[in-house]
């Protein structure tokens, strides 16, 4: 099973919106409604913002969203903000006792 | 309040046993259809899932670790354990565990709680 898919890096200035792809295959994103989403901080743990590709938890800020299209989940950041600069991380349920989860490479978030 | 935290060695030797312990608080492993997980990030790098533990104690490992790896856990203690063989300096990473939460039918497949992470270093 391989990591899925995510652009290295991706940017955007105070207010933007930036959306981050997620591509995985039928056997894991494409296969379930079981994609979440995970910021992480320089030496922090991470922590949820999206699951169950769109819904956020208590405390999520509205301005992150999520949605999928096939393989490719995608996670939105609308009015970007200074404290938003940190790495995302996707994860989707691959449906097997041998590979229960799936990772992202990762995705840097810089504001600009 | 919800809490988990990781504990093991900071420095282990080529070819030999990791074992880390996980402690949960403020919920009970015992609850239906919840479980943690054990995730790994070498220094850089992405994350990588390594084994789940249901509340039913059913297991579930890694294709490409499952020889080497085992997890187990202890309810009365409040504790998920997993144990790694023969670490190699590529094991070196920040190991975390990981919640996911009580389904009312079904079990839910995400993290909402993550320990602070230990740092391993494989090294001789």
């Amino acid at each position: 099973q391989s990591a899925l898919t995510q652009p290295r890096s991706v940017s955007g200035s105070p207010g933007q919106s930036v959306t981050i792809s997620c591509t995985g295959t039928s056997s894991d994103v494409g296969g379930y409604n079981y994609v979440s989403w995970y910021q992480q901080h320089p030496g922090k743990a991470p922590k949820l913002m999206i699951y169950d590709v769109s819904k956020r938890p208590s405390g999520v800020p509205d301005r992150f969203s999520g949605s999928k299209s096939g393989n490719t989940a995608s996670l939105t950041i609308s009015g970007l903000q200074a404290e938003d600069e940190a790495d995302y991380y996707c994860c989707s349920y691959a449906g097997s006792y041998t590979f229960l989860y799936v990772f992202g490479t990762g995705t840097k978030v810089t504001v600009l | 309040q919800v809490t988990l935290k990781e504990s093991g060695p900071v420095l282990v030797k080529p070819t030999e046993t990791l074992t880390l312990t996980c402690t949960v608080s403020g919920f009970s492993l015992s609850n239906a259809r919840m479980g943690v997980s054990w995730i790994r990030q070498p220094p850089g790098k992405a994350l990588e899932w390594l084994a789940h533990i249901f509340s039913n104690d059913e297991k579930s490992y890694s294709t490409s670790l499952k020889s080497r790896l085992t997890i187990s856990k202890d309810t009365s203690k409040s504790q998920v354990v997993l144990t790694m063989t023969n670490m190699d300096p590529v094991d070196t990473a920040t190991y975390y565990c990981a919640r996911t939460p009580q389904g009312a039918t079904t079990p839910r497949w995400y993290f909402d709680y993550w320990g602070q992470g230990t740092l391993v270093t494989v090294s001789s």
